[in-house]
C-alpha cells in the first residue's frame, strides 16, 4: 500500500538557518503530495502542495518540489525563524482513495533565537 | 478558516466506558473523516464518510464506530474505552476536489484511565 517516509526529529535550528526536512513516498498511482504543519495546541493546515510530477509547492517561504524519478517531495525553507517551530507532516493522497491522506510520522522543527 | 467544530477538546474516562466525540462542519463538505494522532505514526485513518448515512473502515477502525445521520455531522464513537484509545483525534473534512487537501478541526484529547 502507498506509505510516506520522513526523517525523525526533533531538528534544532538557529534562527535565519536553512531547513531542510526530507520526505519520501511509495505509492502505486500518481498521488497528489501535501505538506501539512501543526502549531502546537492546534490542529493540523496545509502548508503547500503538488498535483504532479516537477510541480512546485510554495507558501511562507516553504518550497516542496515533486521528484517522480526519485518519489520524493523534500521541504526547504531559507531562513528560518522561531514562529517556524512547529510539528511538519508529509502526507499523499491517491485518487482512487476517496481523498483520504497517508501520512509521514511528522518532524518537529524547534527553531531557537 | 474552515468552520469545524469538535466536542468535547479535552475528556478523560475510564476503561470499558462508552465515549462519543462529535464533528461539526458549515462547509456543507461531502466527505468527513476521524484521524488519530499518536507519538510515531503520524495520524492514521480510523473512518470516513462520503455522504449521509455512507461510511467505511480505515486503516484503524478496530474498536470504533461512526454515524453521520446529517451533512453537517460525523460522531465518533468508542462502544468500550480501552487505554490504547488514548490518543488525540482530529475530525477532517474535504469537499473531494481532485487534489485531495483536507481541513482539520483543532482536535480531541482523549485520556483512558
Amino acid at each position: 500500500g502507498d506509505s510516506v517516509t520522513q526523517m525523525e526529529g526533533p531538528v534544532t535550528l538557529s534562527e535565519e538557518a536553512f531547513l531542510t526536512i526530507n520526505c519520501t513516498y511509495t505509492a502505486t498511482g500518481y498521488p497528489s503530495l501535501f505538506w501539512y504543519v501543526q502549531y502546537p495546541g492546534e490542529g493540523l493546515q496545509l502548508l503547500l502542495k503538488a498535483t504532479k510530477a516537477d510541480d512546485k509547492g510554495s507558501n511562507k517561504g516553504f518550497e516542496a518540489t515533486y521528484r517522480k524519478e526519485t518519489t520524493s517531495f523534500h521541504l526547504e525553507k531559507g531562513s528560518v525563524q522561531v514562529s517556524d517551530s512547529a510539528v511538519y507532516f508529509c502526507a499523499l493522497s491517491d485518487l482512487d482513495s476517496w481523498g483520504k491522506l497517508q501520512f509521514g510520522a511528522g518532524t518537529q522543527v524547534v527553531v531557537t533565537p | 478558516d474552515a468552520g469545524i467544530t469538535q466536542s468535547p477538546r479535552h475528556k478523560v474516562t475510564e476503561t470499558g466506558t462508552p465515549v462519543t466525540l462529535r464533528c461539526h462542519q458549515t462547509e456543507n463538505h461531502r466527505y468527513m473523516y476521524w484521524y488519530r494522532q499518536d507519538p510515531g505514526h503520524g495520524l492514521r485513518l480510523i473512518h470516513y464518510s462520503y455522504g449521509v448515512k455512507d461510511t467505511d473502515k480505515g486503516e484503524v477502525s478496530d474498536g470504533y464506530s461512526v454515524s453521520r445521520s446529517k451533512t453537517e455531522d460525523f460522531l465518533l464513537t468508542l462502544e468500550s474505552a480501552t487505554s490504547s484509545q488514548t490518543s488525540v483525534y482530529f475530525c477532517a473534512i474535504s469537499d473531494g476536489g481532485n487534489t485531495g487537501e483536507l481541513f482539520f478541526g483543532e482536535g480531541s484529547r482523549l485520556t483512558v484511565l
